[in-house]
């Protein structure tokens, strides 16, 4: 079985603080890594993804994710945060065909 | 926009009711799916479909029916729920539910209050 740790509940942050949240899973085979995020009011979308090659992974408005696979872990970092990052930001791996299974979800709160 | 379309955006339903959802996707995807997400919870895969055939049931009480007409519809059919059945309900579609399913995309979700 699979399954997905997020260790942050709820972060607050100032505008242009720096932010990493961490992702940690359990599987023992070869998996996909997801981070995927859901602004207020709005549906779930990706935000980046990891399946194989490099393990720095870059998605979209300047976040990253870096692939530890010692650690069996997935962290998400952005250098610089804006208020426009507020939202929840979930992890998911998809290891067992056919599913993809969900952190609990972190709530990010940027002050502006 | 998301390419997946789920109706009614919003639901009330009595214990006794009979209600359904509806999920659409517009993505040429062969596998869809139906997720619960609660407060303070993560979210809980409830039901895959591939090709129409359902793959997964995640011991969902039968109180939730699904049914998969075709590739492109979803329906979750509700009966004799329990307030605590009170969620918003995912549904969200990916190119396959086999190996490599890659990323999945989400509708907007229906928020159903069960009274």
């Amino acid at each position: 079985a699979q399954s997905v740790s997020q260790h942050n509940h709820h972060v607050i942050l100032s505008e242009a603080a720096s932010l990493e949240l961490g992702c940690n899973y359990s599987y023992g085979g070869t998996v996909n890594l997801f981070w995927y995020v859901q602004y207020p009011g709005q549906h779930l979308q990706l935000l980046l993804k990891y399946f194989s090659g490099d393990p720095l992974v870059k998605g979209i408005k300047g976040f990253e994710a870096e692939f530890i696979k010692s650690k069996f872990s997935f962290n998400l970092r952005k250098p610089s945060v804006q208020w426009s990052d507020t939202a929840e930001y979930f992890c998911a791996v998809n290891g067992d065909a056919g599913k993809s299974t969900f952190g609990d979800g972190t709530t990010l709160t940027v002050k502006p | 926009e998301t390419g997946v379309t789920q109706t009614p955006r919003h639901l009330v339903m009595g214990m006794t009711n009979k209600k359904s959802l509806k999920c659409e996707q517009h993505l040429g995807h062969n596998a869809m799916y139906w997720y619960k997400q609660s407060a303070k919870k993560p979210l809980e895969l409830m039901f895959v479909y591939n090709f129409k055939e359902q793959t997964e049931n995640n011991s969902v009480p039968s109180r939730f029916s699904p049914e998969c007409p075709n590739s492109s519809h979803l329906f979750l059919h509700l009966h004799t729920l329990q307030p605590e059945d009170s969620a918003l309900y995912l549904c969200a579609s990916s190119q396959s539910a086999r190996g490599n399913t890659g990323e999945l995309f989400f509708g907007e979700g229906s928020r159903l209050t069960v009274l």
